[in-house]
């Protein structure tokens, strides 16, 4: 069973470029959800999708946003980038059935960093 | 608004010694509390729900509503326990997890 993968690992980009972040749920999970973790700090919810529908958003500005496809991978992207956007960003995939039981299965992260 | 808490950045003890990780939550619903911990080089991963109440390699946690409190317990700590320790409270829509600052543990030998 292949877990929950993202791409690309590590990325550096300039203040007001754009990124798109990429993440392959684990297979038989259809809801993914996307986390900001700056360093010393604790994961932040973003968004999470189910079906390829948002559902729910946590207090980030419309530049950040995001797509689920069919076969329920992922995506994120951050337009006009900010020097605070620079983070590990997490993705995390659950079942259908325990999708609000809280248990997450996580990826490795794509660690951003904007200059 | 929903806030967890987690006030200590760092928790050093020795091998064989009681450790506890505080985490104080602030919510208005009815709390669905979990741990999470990302051992070296590994991802963050799931340890206990307090809707289980269950023990997980020898950790416990319990819900105290009175105090806001969900601190995670184990009686002898051991090397392996080494890791970093997330607190993390469920919204009532099941969609959203906020986690606490975590608080690393170090268990010396």
């Amino acid at each position: 069973e292949t877990g929950v993968t993202q791409s690309p690992t590590h990325l550096i980009k300039t203040r007001g470029q754009q990124v798109t972040l990429r993440c392959s749920s684990q297979s038989g999970h259809n809801t993914v959800s996307w986390y900001q973790q700056a360093l010393g700090q604790g994961p932040q919810f973003i968004f999470q999708y189910y079906r390829e529908e948002e559902n729910g958003r946590g207090n980030f500005p419309p530049r950040f946003s995001g797509l689920q496809f069919p076969n329920y991978s992922s995506e994120l992207n951050v337009n006009a980038l900010e020097l605070d956007d620079s983070a590990l960003y997490l993705c995390a995939s659950s079942p259908a059935q325990r999708r609000d039981t809280g248990e997450l299965f996580f990826g490795e992260g794509s660690r951003l960093t904007v200059l | 608004a929903q806030r967890v808490t987690q006030p200590e950045k760092l928790l050093s003890v020795f091998k064989g010694a009681p450790v506890e990780l505080k985490c104080n939550y602030s919510y208005s619903g009815s709390p669905e509390l979990f741990w999470y911990v990302q051992y070296s080089r590994q991802r963050l991963q799931l340890l206990l729900r307090h809707i289980s109440r269950e023990s997980i390699k020898g950790f416990t946690a319990d819900l105290n509503k009175g105090e806001t409190s969900f601190h995670l317990k184990k009686p002898f700590a051991q090397e392996e326990d080494s890791a970093m320790y997330y607190c993390a409270l469920m919204n009532n829509a099941g969609n959203m997890l906020t986690f606490g600052g975590g608080t690393r543990l170090m268990v010396k030998p």
